[in-house]
């Protein structure tokens, strides 16, 4: 079963250096998007991502964070310089064209920032 | 903006009970959809069940069901007969239909269901 892959499973970062995490959705999906969940508080939605371009970004996506589909298959969250706050769960979803279709999630990158 | 709310922090059942957990949203749209996600300790999000919201008939998916009353912007999900497999945490899920907001998932605050042997 085509499934969202999500790496690293774990990064650990000084404070402020820049990480990128990595994403390959289904082949044939279309929307992309990246969800945050710090430890123990509610999944929030940072940046959805059709066409190659932003479709719509939260209060949390600020200048700090970009995204990227470089060759047609990866989706890459960057965050330029990481605070301590950046700490969290990071989950790449993404699915079909069509308002009731699921989104598939990865199985997260853990972001811990020393 | 939408907001999803689930006021029960945690849940418990023994197996092969019942248990509800409840979720309520806000919004002033006519046509979005809602999801049931689960999240089990390996922390991946997993569909649950999803309803359209101008479809009355309440969606069931085997063990799975959801009671949906638009008016009151109340959206619950049944577990029958519980498995020690169903102890995740459940996150209740809005999607608008239309708009700038199109796509993107608002979630509750979630609910530990932990099921007892």
């Amino acid at each position: 079963e085509p499934e969202v892959t999500q790496t690293p499973s774990h990064q650990v970062t000084q404070m402020g250096q820049e990480v990128i995490l990595r994403c390959v959705p289904i082949s044939n999906h279309l929307y992309f998007y990246w969800y945050r969940q710090i430890l123990g508080q509610k999944v929030e939605f940072l940046v959805s991502f059709y066409n190659n371009e932003i479709s719509e970004k939260s209060e949390i996506f600020d200048d700090q964070f970009s995204v990227e589909r470089p060759d047609g298959s990866n989706f890459t969250l960057k965050i330029r310089s990481t605070k301590l706050e950046d700490s969290a769960m990071y989950f790449c979803a993404s699915r079909v064209l069509g308002g009731f279709t699921e989104a598939f999630f990865g199985q997260g990158t853990r972001l811990t920032v020393v | 903006a939408q907001t999803v709310t689930q006021s029960q922090p945690e849940m418990s059942v023994q197996e092969a009970e019942t248990v509800t957990l409840s979720c309520t949203y806000d919004t002033s749209e006519s046509d979005y959809y809602l999801f049931w996600y689960k999240q089990p300790p390996s922390r991946q999000m997993i569909l649950v069940i999803r309803q359209e919201a101008y479809k009355q008939q309440n969606a069931t998916e085997n063990r799975f069901s959801v009671n949906f009353q638009k008016a009151a912007k109340s959206f619950s999900l049944k577990i029958s007969d519980s498995q020690l497999g169903d102890a995740a945490m459940y996150f209740c899920a809005y999607r608008s239909a239309w708009g700038t907001s199109y796509g993107k998932l608002t979630f509750g605050q979630g609910t530990i269901l932990t099921v007892h042997p």
